[in-house]
């Protein structure tokens, strides 16, 4: 069975320009998440999906940050204008509905300078 | 606000057994998860507690009080593989919200 998976690995921008992230869920994982992880910390959940439904977006920086799922599957992360702050590692996951377990993709490492 | 406190580090030696532990308070508390990752890795579930007690896989175990807020992750039989960090993440309310813990860094020495 194939991963979570996400591109692109690696982006380096600069600060003030847009940047977008992809990722495709485990087949059938109706739950999607996407976190931010600062190096030598947990990961931070920006926003959570189920089907195309935001669950919880609460800590997303909606004034710069958006997701979208529209059609239940594959979901794009973007960040318009990037700031410094913003260098960090952006991790997808996906769970079954109503299931605790969750499968992290590789992850895209972000670099703003 | 959720928040969860575990030790930022904590060192081993191949074979030993190591307890990381985690205090949580979170509002909507529904159960606490368990992950490991290795660095430059993606985080991988290792255990789930939704009841108080103890849950086994293997060399890991993990246990929960939810009168105490408090859960902890036993590794035994320690291998140099298994140095990694770990992270408590707490799940709230009925859609399993999820808010991890800033990780604990294992180091097992030979």
């Amino acid at each position: 069975e194939a991963g979570v998976a996400q591109s692109p690995r690696y982006k380096i921008i600069e600060k003030r320009q847009s940047v977008a992230f992809w990722c495709n869920p485990i087949s059938g994982h109706a739950t999607l998440y996407w976190y931010q992880q600062i190096l030598g910390q947990g990961p931070k959940l920006l926003i959570q999906f189920q089907n195309n439904g935001v669950v919880d977006d609460s800590q997303l920086p909606k004034d710069r940050f958006s997701a979208e799922r529209l059609k239940g599957v594959d979901s794009t992360l973007k960040i318009q204008p990037a700031k410094l702050e913003d260098s960090a590692v952006y991790l997808c996951a996906s769970s079954l509905a109503g299931a605790h377990e969750q499968f992290f993709g590789p992850g895209t490492r972000l670099t703003v300078l | 606000g959720q928040s969860l406190e575990q030790p930022s580090e904590v060192t081993a030696v191949e074979g030993a057994i190591v307890q990381i532990n985690c205090t949580y308070q979170t509002s909507g508390f529904y159960g606490l998860s368990w992950y490991q990752q290795h660095d430059g890795g993606a985080p991988t579930f290792l255990s789930y507690n939704g009841l108080d007690g103890l849950e086994e896989t293997g060399r890991f175990s993990s246990f929960l009080s939810r009168s105490d807020s408090y859960g902890y992750l036993l590794l035994q039989e320690l291998q140099m593989k298994d140095s990694a960090s770990y992270f408590c993440a707490a799940l709230s309310g009925g859609s399993y919200i999820p808010t991890f813990g800033r990780g604990t860094s294992l180091i097992v020495h030979p």
